[in-house]
């Protein structure tokens, strides 16, 4: 069946860092894909989203591109804040649109 | 604004009690999911409905039941049979169609007396 990987964490970096969170997906036909973020306490939020290859998603300055050869879609922002800190999700969502699949989330704190 | 609600934020229930959390979207999705969360971990899928009148179990049923007689309503019942209620309830729509992202309300949080 779909499957989402992500890198595992808690990931800590200083303010200003630049941030990568690595996320491969394994699917049949052509998924769309998503990051979510999740602050603590609350629900998910749509960060960004790609739905065919090479389509880049941004929002915030997160980046993600959606590579095919290498089932990846890695998220990226070149210099974090405090206030990024919070879990991220890489989803993915099938070729029929039916089913999403959620990778298991990598936790991001950012220090001041 | 549209958007998913979810009440109550937090919950808690007595042994053997029946609770029902509730999901309410004015977004016109046509599909709603329920998924449970624990600390520190991802999301489990308990349920989810295509259509109005018909859901499908997901990963986790087990002690849970569901019904969707509205579009705009999907509550969850954790049942006396789920022995380890105490989660983190999370419940989203989407359109239901490719290329379109779930969206989530703000979750419940349901705990054990």
């Amino acid at each position: 069946g779909d499957s989402v990987t992500q890198m595992e964490g808690p990931v800590t970096l200083s303010e200003e860092a630049c941030l990568t969170i690595n996320c491969t997906y394994t699917a049949t036909g052509y998924p769309s894909l998503f990051w979510y973020v999740q602050y603590p306490g609350e629900g998910l939020q749509l960060l960004l989203k790609a739905t065919k290859a090479d389509d880049k998603g941004s929002n915030k300055g997160f980046e993600a591109t959606y590579r095919k050869e290498t089932t990846s879609f890695h998220l990226e922002k070149g210099s974090v804040q405090v206030s990024d800190s919070a879990v991220y999700f890489c989803a993915l969502q099938d070729n029929y649109g039916q089913n999403f699949v959620f990778g298991p989330g990598t936790r991001l704190s950012v220090l001041p | 604004d549209g958007g998913i609600t979810q009440s109550p934020k937090y919950l808690f229930r007595k042994e053997g009690q029946n609770v029902t959390l509730s999901c309410e979207q004015n977004l016109n999705h046509d599909a709603m999911y329920w998924y449970r969360q624990d600390p520190g971990q991802g999301l489990r899928l308990i349920y989810y409905s295509q259509i109005v009148n018909d859901f499908q179990k997901g990963d986790i049923a087990e002690g849970y039941s569901v019904s969707r007689e509205k579009k705009e309503s999907f509550p969850l019942t954790v049942t006396s049979a789920q022995k380890n209620p105490t989660a983190f309830y999370l419940c989203a729509s989407s359109i239901g169609d490719t290329n379109q992202p779930q969206h989530f309300g703000d979750g419940t949080r349901l705990s054990i007396l």
